[in-house]
């Protein structure tokens, strides 16, 4: 299995600050990542995609970046509703989820 | 619109046995791979396997290969999760959830379901 680990796994921010979170594979994985969004009680919903490509109806704020190894989810200016849990995911083989990142309010 | 309704939650005791469904609408049931995701409380996802419903081609994790059967009726736009015998460390919530259009066998999920709470206690 590909092993994808998160960092960090929670961090406090305060609204309108840029927030960066990073997801390194334990191999490469040529761009087969997915960036999902869960807040409680909720099902995920994906965010981006082939590690950089937005999906339709996500807030441009949300970008992301990476190759090789290493991928990062940047919310360029956090909004109230953005405090939520964050997971990457890998599908370049049996895809497996980062731990997640939970994002809450400073 | 693409929609996936899961069944209702449920409880369980161990040695027993369950099967939850996941009901597509809104898209051509047989052409998209549809899996499931296992979330124990208070933790991360897991990708358990996944099922084409056209042909039931179907993959596991190598985590849960053995543990639990993924299938699909395709004449009522639905996929399953079940288990033969039920373990308390079975208790999580478990969703349902689509690949995009896209030839790919692994791939991520645009959609998901609401999720089905299955508690495994004596």
């Amino acid at each position: 299995d590909i092993q994808m680990t998160q960092s960090p796994s929670s961090l406090s921010a305060s609204v309108g600050d840029r927030v960066t979170i990073t997801c390194r594979a334990s191999q490469g994985i040529s761009n087969s990542l997915a960036w999902y969004q869960q807040k409680p009680g909720k099902a995920p919903k994906l965010l981006l995609y082939a590690a950089s490509r937005l999906e339709s109806g996500v807030p441009s704020r949300f970008s992301g970046s990476g190759s090789g190894t290493d991928y990062t989810l940047t919310i360029s200016s956090l909004q109230p509703e953005d405090f939520a849990t964050y997971y990457c995911q890998q599908y370049y083989s049996t895809p497996t989820f980062g731990q997640g990142t939970k994002v809450e309010i400073k | 619109e693409v929609q996936l309704v899961q069944s209702g939650a449920e409880v369980k005791k161990p040695g027993e046995s369950l099967k939850i469904s996941c009901k597509g609408s809104g898209y051509s049931f047989t052409s998209y791979w549809i899996g499931w995701v296992r979330q124990m409380p208070g933790k991360g996802l897991e990708w358990m396997g996944i099922i084409y419903p056209g042909d039931s081609d179907t993959r596991y994790s190598p985590s849960f290969q053995g543990q639990v059967t993924i299938s699909a009726d395709k004449s009522i736009s639905t996929a399953y999760l079940q288990w033969s015998s039920l373990k308390a460390s079975d208790t999580a919530m478990y969703y349902c959830a689509r690949h995009p259009a896209t030839v790919t066998t692994f791939d991520y999920f645009d959609y998901w379901g609401q999720g089905t709470l299955v508690t495994v206690s004596s």
